[in-house]
């Protein structure tokens, strides 16, 4: 089955530490994209890549770091920068670039606690 | 004003209730509209796309307001399954960007 997977689900992290999260599809999708969800706050963009070897900053890039070197794998390092980083983190993909056409894909998402 | 609102809820309906929810957006140049559903801890997942005027598929009808700058989403014959958050989503091709709610939860009662 074509899908999204995200791994970890669940990760305890200390405070200073960096940890990479990894997000692998096999759709065949050319743009993926991460996204951070808080309670009481939409979801928020940290970063997307619209293809290999390239990719944007989102509205809260700042303390994480993405790549892209090949399309079915874009994973997420959110190092010891990030001053909130305990949050649920999820990957998605979508066919095309444009954000205004087509579905969004989701991982099941990365569950973030830093202790 | 938000760019994207919706009432948090909860709405709390029996089963075979009729339940509304609306999403204001506050960017005039915003040209697709999305429902999608998250479980409680689980991914959201596309329930509805709204290109036009509206869209219905079974149970579910989504409607654009675009002189008042809503979408809503109804559900009829609510069923115990249909208990989720209902996330509002926006695209304004202006700025590319995508815009999320905070969701509306709804609670299905037996």
């Amino acid at each position: 089955d074509g899908g999204i997977t995200q791994s970890p689900k669940y990760l305890f992290r200390k405070e200073g530490q960096n940890v990479t999260l990894s997000c692998e599809q096999n759709l065949n999708h050319d743009a993926m994209y991460w996204y951070r969800q808080d309670p009481g706050q939409g979801l928020r963009l940290i970063y997307y890549s619209q293809i290999v070897n390239d990719f944007q900053k989102g509205d809260i890039a700042e303390g994480y770091s993405v790549s892209r070197e090949k399309k079915e794998s874009f994973p997420l390092t959110v190092t010891s920068a990030q001053k909130n980083p305990t949050a649920f983190y999820l990957c998605a993909s979508r066919r095309v670039p444009d954000p205004g056409a087509g579905e969004l894909f989701f991982g099941e998402g990365s569950r973030l606690t830093v202790l | 004003r938000k760019e994207v609102e919706q009432d948090p809820g909860p709405f709390n309906v029996p089963e075979g209730a009729t339940v509304a929810f609306n999403c204001t957006y506050s960017n005039s140049a915003s040209q697709s509209f999305f429902w999608y559903r998250q479980d409680c801890r689980k991914e959201p997942k596309l329930l509805m796309s709204v290109y036009s005027s509206g869209n219905e598929d079974g149970r579910f009808t989504a409607q654009l307001n675009r002189a008042s700058q809503y979408i809503s989403l109804l559900i009829r014959d609510s069923k115990l399954s249909d208990s989720a958050t209902y996330l509002c989503v926006v695209y304004a091709g202006n700025n590319r960007k995508l815009i999320w709610g905070l969701g509306t939860s709804l609670a299905v009662n037996p």
